[in-house]
């Protein structure tokens, strides 16, 4: 089975602080993802990326950027963390070229900016 | 306008009730199309993909209306274990998913 694996599970941070998020996925999946879920506003897409060291903008990325130096390590980081940021964060991947697979997630990292 | 949307619910269903979701998509080019459970705090789950022609698997049965841009999710016979969020996922042929924001469905004992 594909397993995607986000490193913490419950994060608590500041305001103001640099957070890092990691997910890595044991499959050799080209596509990794970053999304928020916030009540009422469903998965959005912060980032994307097809390739190592190619990455792509989703529907939300202000506030955000990601790294993609390995095929199997995507990391999702808050430059200056704020309150509005509080969420829950969930990665997943996908092999290229297939649309008829979807996605595996990750278990979700909930992030709390005090 | 959204991608994908969805009736958010709750739908509260007693035990072996079928109850049915809808969900309707914007973009006509879409070419996948799925649906994902998701468990209260735990990540969406891939539940069945949804095949042009309909597919069942055991109990749950999608369908894809091309025409009027809709797919829809059966359950039959309705455990206390399908009490969960359905997602319904769709894709343009890229590699991206459009997530709607949910049903919840709650079945009572």
């Amino acid at each position: 089975d594909v397993k995607v694996t986000q490193s913490s599970r419950y994060l608590v941070k500041r305001t103001g602080e640099k957070v890092f998020l990691e997910c890595v996925q044991d499959m050799d999946h080209e596509n990794m993802f970053w999304y928020r879920q916030d009540p009422g506003l469903g998965l959005r897409l912060i980032y994307f990326s097809y390739d190592v060291k190619m990455k792509e903008k989703g529907d939300i990325p202000e506030g955000y950027s990601v790294s993609r130096e390995k095929k199997e390590r995507f990391s999702l980081i808050l430059e200056s963390a704020s309150t509005n940021q509080t969420s829950m964060y969930l990665c997943a991947s996908s092999p290229l070229h297939n649309p008829n697979y979807g996605y595996t997630f990750g278990s979700g990292t909930r992030l709390t900016v005090v | 306008r959204k991608e994908v949307e969805q009736d958010p619910g709750p739908f509260n269903v007693p035990e072996g009730a079928t109850v049915a979701f809808n969900c309707t998509y914007s973009n006509s080019a879409s070419q996948s199309f799925f649906w994902y459970r998701q468990d209260c705090r735990k990540e969406p789950k891939l539940l069945m993909s949804v095949y042009s022609s309909g597919n069942e698997d055991g109990r749950f049965t999608a369908q894809l209306n091309r025409a009027s841009q809709y797919i829809s999710l059966l359950i039959r016979d309705s455990k206390l274990s399908d009490s969960a969020t359905y997602l319904c996922v769709v894709t343009p042929g890229a590699n991206n998913l459009f997530f709607g924001t949910g049903t919840r469905l709650t079945v009572i004992p």
